[in-house]
């Protein structure tokens, strides 16, 4: 299996901070890395695939980069709506996940 | 719209079996591979089964092969996963999720949309 290690696993910033969070996998990938929000008591919502493509409606405050096995998911003005855990997924085998960061406001 | 809506929470005994449901709208579906997801309360998600538009090719994690079965019944636009030998380590948020980018080979892509979750309980 390819193991995803996301860091921090959890971190506080204030509204309008650029958050980044990233995603390191266990061998090389590709550009095969998504990336989910999920706020509490709900389903996850796709935000990034693969590794740099905006989904659907999703605001251009969020962006992804990265290849191999290095990857970056970045929140360039933090709002309290983002308030969420946010998890990378590989698409090279079969899916894993990272392990999830949380945002929270200070 | 996309949708996909699952059916309601249950608790199971240790050993028991279910089979979950959740049913499509919005999309072609036969056209559509989709997967289960799940989550354990206050954890993090982990892929569960993968199953091709036509019903042909499945795919399990190590997890649960053998003891869950992925299925689908395209002209009720139906996802369903049988489970079985459930122990409390199955006890979780399972989510059906659209496969909606095209992975490598047939494996899965990316997941979009989600279902709302079904809470599975395993316990005496």
């Amino acid at each position: 299996d390819i193991q995803l290690t996301q860091s921090p696993s959890s971190l506080s910033a204030s509204v309008g901070d650029r958050v980044t969070i990233t995603c390191q996998a266990s061998q090389g990938i590709s550009d095969y890395l998504n990336w989910y929000q999920q706020k509490p008591g709900k389903a996850p919502k796709l935000l990034i695939y693969d590794a740099s493509n905006l989904a659907t409606g999703v605001p251009s405050r969020f962006s992804g980069s990265g290849s191999g096995t290095k990857f970056t998911f970045t929140i360039s003005s933090l709002q309290p709506e983002d308030i969420a855990t946010y998890y990378c997924q590989q698409y090279e085998d079969l899916p894993t996940f990272g392990g999830g960061s949380k945002v929270e406001i200070k | 719209e996309v949708q996909l809506l699952q059916s309601g929470g249950v608790l199971v005994q240790p050993g028991g079996s279910l089979r979950l449901s959740c049913v499509a709208s919005g999309f072609t579906f036969s056209s559509s591979a989709m997967s289960w997801v799940r989550q354990a309360p206050g954890k993090g998600l982990e892929w569960v089964s993968a199953i091709s538009g036509s019903g042909a090719t499945t795919y399990y994690a190590d997890s649960v092969k053998g003891r869950f079965t992925i299925s689908r019944d395209n002209s009720k636009n139906m996802l369903y996963l049988q489970m079985s030998s459930l122990g409390a380590e199955d006890t979780a948020f399972y989510y059906c999720a659209k496969d909606a980018g095209p992975g490598i080979g047939a494996l899965p892509g990316w997941f979009d949309p989600w279902g709302q979750g079904t809470l599975v309980t395993v316990s005496a």
